[in-house]
């Protein structure tokens, strides 16, 4: 039972440079979330997608950001210019959709620590 | 504006000694709670939650008490081991969406160490 994947583990890149992290969801889940988490602080939600659509986007995820998931697999989110605020774990969380029941409990990544000179 | 609280940064209890972590949250529209464990480098890892019509859950060592009036949950981990030395996180979120979207709200984190 392979979990919730997210590469690279690590990224280290000048400000101003594009990233693009990747996420592979645990296979049978169709809702994929982003969150970002800085030190001290909580994971705070970026965006959700159900299948391949993204059906909510935080207020935190600005114009530089954005997210995809193609085919309803795996997803992607890349960080156009960055900036040194950018510096966080960016974590990838997984859950199924399971009819009647409502919410259930998902599952993370390791996340990918982004760190901006 | 923190919907989920969590006021205890750090708490040290002794191997075998109950371990209590409290949660406070602000929002009436949350009825699925839940609680990560984070370690070092590690993404957070599900511990156990609870929806609004219950009042109590237990997964072996771990127990969630939800007190829907106070709102405040808490979680109780007896015995105390030091692999639970870990951060732990509690987190909100509506059992039922209209939108489709199971968005959790966390609080910042309480770091325990058992200490051996």
């Amino acid at each position: 039972d392979t979990g919730v994947s997210q590469d690279p583990r690590h990224k280290i890149t000048k400000r101003g440079q594009n990233v693009t992290f990747r996420c592979d969801p645990i296979s049978e889940h169709n809702r994929l979330y982003w969150y970002r988490q800085t030190l001290g602080q909580g994971p705070e939600f970026l965006t959700y997608f159900q299948n391949e659509a993204q059906l909510e986007k935080s207020r935190l995820l600005s114009d530089r950001f954005s997210a995809e998931r193609p085919k309803g697999s795996f997803s992607t989110l890349e960080i156009q210019r960055t900036e040194q605020g950018d510096s966080a774990m960016y974590l990838c969380a997984s859950s199924p959709e399971k009819t009647g029941l409502g919410n259930q409990p998902q599952h993370f990544g390791d996340g990918t620590r982004l760190s901006i000179l | 504006d923190q919907q989920v609280k969590q006021n205890s940064p750090s708490l040290s209890v002794q191997e075998g000694r109950i371990s209590i972590l409290n949660c406070d949250y602000t929002n009436s529209m949350f009825d699925y709670f839940l609680w990560y464990k984070k370690y070092p480098a590690e993404g957070p890892t599900f511990l156990i939650s609870i929806s609004s019509i219950k009042d109590k859950n237990e997964d072996g060592r771990f127990t969630v008490f939800l007190n829907k009036s106070a709102k405040h949950l808490s979680l109780h981990i007896v015995p105390s081991q030091p692999g639970d030395s870990a951060v732990y996180f509690c987190a909100a979120s509506p059992a039922f969406s209209t939108s489709g979207t199971y968005k959790y709200i966390f609080g910042t984190g309480t770091r325990l160490k058992v200490l051996a």
